[in-house]
């Protein structure tokens, strides 16, 4: 059972225009969620994160939206640049001290067309 | 530094065989991490090693023996693998345990079995 979805496999933007990378989950226990990014050949790095108490995290050109009620986060990127293009996935871990851990979605490939 | 590394890249082994995957880091990180990732699905946790004490253990299968031998070293024991093992096994490793605590991923090892 995938707790953490990325529903769409791939997604291209122009650049300078806003990407907008989308995950839903469904365990009402996680409040905490992350961003990572992923280049072929590289360990995943991390981007950006949000806790539960918080709607809206922003840094530089990455914001990450939090919609507890729909179960839903967003990662934001604008404007977008080509560096951009890579593997974004999605993470979240409920708090439970000593045993927190975190659950990954499948991932979304970002093709930043130039 | 925040760089951590993984030896070797590419490994393939018989069913027969023993081998082991090794990480390091020298960050200081008190806890370090396995992952699997088969292809197009997110990484997996393994296990997770919390100031060199095994603290989590995600019911991975006995053929997989981990060891922490100090706290910038954690290496992976493979023994009498399945083909279903094949996989990208990634490390990581954070300042604690605790999913506030970014984590730093190597660039894996893609192990295949035969």
């Amino acid at each position: 059972d995938q707790q953490v979805k990325q529903n769409s496999p791939s997604l291209s933007v122009q650049e300078g225009r806003i990407s907008i990378l989308n995950c839903d989950y469904t365990n009402s226990m996680f409040d905490y969620f992350l961003w990572y990014k992923k280049y072929p050949a590289e360990g995943p790095t991390f981007l950006i994160s949000i806790s539960s108490i918080k709607d809206k995290n922003e840094d530089g050109r990455f914001t990450v939206f939090l919609n507890k009620s729909a179960k839903h986060l967003s990662l934001h990127i604008v404007p977008s640049q080509p560096g951009d293009s890579a593997v974004y996935f999605c993470a979240a871990s409920a708090r439970d001290f000593g045993n927190e851990k975190l659950t990954f979605g499948t991932g979304t490939r970002l093709t930043i067309i130039p | 530094d925040t760089e951590v590394t993984q030896t070797p890249k590419h490994l393939v082994m018989g069913m027969t065989n023993k081998k082991s995957l090794k990480c390091e880091q020298h960050m200081g990180h008190r806890a370090m991490y396995w992952y699997k990732q088969k292809a197009k699905k997110p990484p997996e946790l393994m296990f997770v090693y919390s100031y060199e004490k095994l603290s989590i253990n995600e019911s991975v299968p006995s053929r997989f023996s981990p060891e922490c031998p100090n706290s910038s070293l954690l290496n992976l024991h493979l023994h009498a693998l399945q083909p279903e093992d094949s996989a990208l096994y990634l490390c990581a490793s954070s300042r604690g345990q605790g999913v506030s605590y970014e984590q730093y991923f190597g660039p894996g090892t893609r192990l295949t079995v035969t």
